[in-house]
This record gives C-alpha cells, structure tokens and sequence, in this order.
C-alpha cells in the first residue's frame, strides 16, 4: 500500500537553530499539505501545494517558515529560527482527490 | 466559537459497548467530511469519509446531519483496539483539494 514518507520522524533542537523536514507524497498524488498537530488539538494547515505552486500559505508563519516543492513531488518545511513554541508533530498528506492520507509525521522538540 | 468542536471525553466503556461522537461544524456550505483514527503519538488514519447518505463499514457507522451542521460516529461492539483519539473532519470550501479543518478530537477508552 502506497503511504506518504516523512524524515526525519524526531528531530530536537535548540531555540534559534533551523530545523528542515521533508516529505515524499504518495506517487501521482499532484497536493501536497502541510499540518501542524500540538498536543491535544488537531492539525491545522500550514501550507498547500498543487504541483509544485503554493495554493495556500495563510497560515505558514513567513517570518521564520518556508516551504518548497521544486519539481511537484517532494516538499521541504523549513523553519529559521526554531522557537519554543513551534514544538509539535509536524504532518504532511497527500491526496489525488478529496481524500488526504497522512505520513507518520516529525515530532519536533525545541529547548 | 471554534469552526469545528468535538467532545474531548474522555469516554470510557466496556468491551461490548455501543458508542457514539459527534461532532458539530460552524460552516453551512462545507461540502465533505470525514472521521480519522489517531493513536498516541502516531499519524492521523482516515477511518471514514461520511456521506449525505451516511455508510457503514462493520461495526463502524458514519452520519451527516445537514439541517444541524453536525456529523457523528457510531462504533458498535467495542473493542480493546478501538481505544484511540477519534478526530472529525471537515473540507473547506468548495475545492476537491482544499484544507481540512479539524476538530481537537475524542478519545475513547475501551476497557475490558
């Protein structure tokens, strides 16, 4: 069964450092998103991908996120600096039509 | 108000146990909607993706009630592996491929 990779699946860092994540969609599956999950929510967007364009950004924090998928497939999340705050599971999905499917995410620790 | 809201629980039942969640939403003219499975510290699993008509699947039965904007979960004879937080989904606009909004999700303890 096709899933969606995520690496690395743990990552800590100090404040201030950059942290990168990466993420390979199911094959043939042209939207990518990116989710941030806190402890004890649900996920909440923080970018969109059709293909290699952003769809939609309005909740990336542009002032330290970035994100990129250079050729449509694969997608990195970037963030410079890390603060405490952005401790969280970081999850991408993928999906051809309406229906997302997750990767097992990166659960980022920031001290 | 939260666009969509879920019962945290937790809910605890016995093995055998007929449970139900629901899950209301803010927006009228959502369009798709879904339940996921989410265990401790793992990804979420799409359980269901529910429909005007409602589906099963097994023990598992999904409804969307679009006069009260809310959709429900119903798991029947529970089990021990059903215990798991239960997250509810809803698409956002009108795209096939746009953000889902979900709930903080429900967690369910099964006790034997």
């Amino acid at each position: 069964e096709a899933e969606v990779a995520q690496s690395p699946r743990y990552k800590i860092t100090e404040k201030s450092q950059a942290v990168a994540f990466w993420c390979d969609p199911i094959s043939g599956h042209a939207t990518l998103y990116w989710y941030r999950q806190i402890l004890g929510q649900g996920p909440e967007l923080l970018v969109q991908f059709q293909d290699e364009s952003v769809v939609d950004d309005s909740q990336l924090p542009k002032d330290r996120f970035s994100a990129e998928r250079l050729k449509g497939v694969d997608s990195t999340l970037k963030i410079q600096p890390a603060e405490l705050g952005d401790s969280a599971m970081y999850l991408c999905a993928s999906s051809l039509g309406v229906e997302q499917f997750f990767g097992p995410g990166t659960r980022l620790t920031v001290l | 108000r939260k666009e969509v809201e879920q019962d945290p629980g937790p809910f605890n039942v016995p093995e055998g146990a007929t449970v139900a969640f629901n899950c209301t939403y803010s927006n009228s003219a959502s369009q798709s909607f879904f339940w996921y499975r989410q265990d401790c510290r793992k990804e979420p699993k799409l359980l269901m993706s529910v429909y005007s008509s409602g589906n099963e699947d097994g023990r598992f039965t999904a409804q969307l009630n679009r006069a009260s904007q809310y959709i429900s979960l119903l798991i029947r004879d529970s089990k021990l592996s059903d215990s798991a937080t239960y997250l509810c989904a809803v698409k956002a606009g009108s795209s096939n491929t746009g953000k889902l909004i979900f709930g903080q999700g429900t967690t369910l303890q099964v006790k034997p």
